[in-house]
């Protein structure tokens, strides 16, 4: 069964708005989770890693104050894509690491009018 | 960001025929990962393999880790129809105590009844 459950898998909003993105470990605790974004037919490219009680690491190139990550606890993290525009949309999926196995969330598909 | 050099990059092929596909790195890996993923969905790990020269096997599935940790591939034997789907390769050196999996561009596979 699944062991990463994301929350909404599909959202629309318009121009300016903010979007939070749920990403929850399910009968594990994460210290540690990644969120990646994949646009169409395209790979899967890590923007940052998320940590509990601290804060997350982004990658180069990956704005923290559009994209803010928050993990309050160990098993969910959240990402708030704000002030969202048409170019944030994309397909962002969350994962954990068990054993140092990667396991993928459902993804959520943003679409930004 | 960095990307995982993947072939190739899609492939029809008939139901029933082998199918390759490999990943190649200019970095040591310390472990691989394949997955599949559906339309819009998360990937789904398929193998995972952790030592040099490894060969790992997941039903018709069978994947090993090069010799020198900077390459895997993957076979799929006897394809059916549900085989259809994107492929992905994930390596991962470790450092600092996590794991941050970079993924190869993708083997986009179409099988042929």
């Amino acid at each position: 069964g699944a062991v990463v459950s994301q929350h909404p898998s599909r959202v629309i909003c318009k121009s300016g708005t903010s979007v939070k993105i749920e990403c929850r470990s399910l009968d594990f605790q994460a210290t540690t989770m990644f969120w990646y974004r994949q646009f169409p037919k395209q790979s899967l490219m890590l923007m940052a890693t998320s940590n509990e009680g601290s804060k997350a690491t982004y990658e180069q190139g990956v704005e923290k104050d559009k994209f803010l990550i928050n993990h309050a606890s160990l098993t969910l993290s959240t990402l708030t894509v704000t002030s969202a525009h048409p170019e944030d949309s994309s397909f962002y999926i969350c994962s954990a690491i068990i054993n140092g196995e990667l396991f993928f969330g459902e993804g959520s598909r943003l679409t930004v009018l | 960001g960095q990307q995982l050099n993947q072939s190739p990059q899609s492939m029809f092929i008939q139901e029933g025929e082998d199918v390759s596909m490999n990943c190649t790195s200019s970095s040591i890996f310390n472990t691989w990962l394949w997955y599949k993923q559906d339309p819009g969905e998360g990937p789904v790990l398929l193998i995972a393999l952790y030592k040099a020269g490894e060969l790992t096997s997941n039903g018709r599935l069978t994947a090993q880790f090069g010799i020198t940790r900077k390459d895997s591939f993957l076979n799929i034997s006897a394809s059916i129809p549900s085989d259809v789907g994107i492929y992905f390769c994930a390596g991962a050196p470790f450092t600092s105590g996590t794991y941050k999996y970079i993924f190869g561009t993708g083997t986009r596979l179409k099988v042929l009844a």
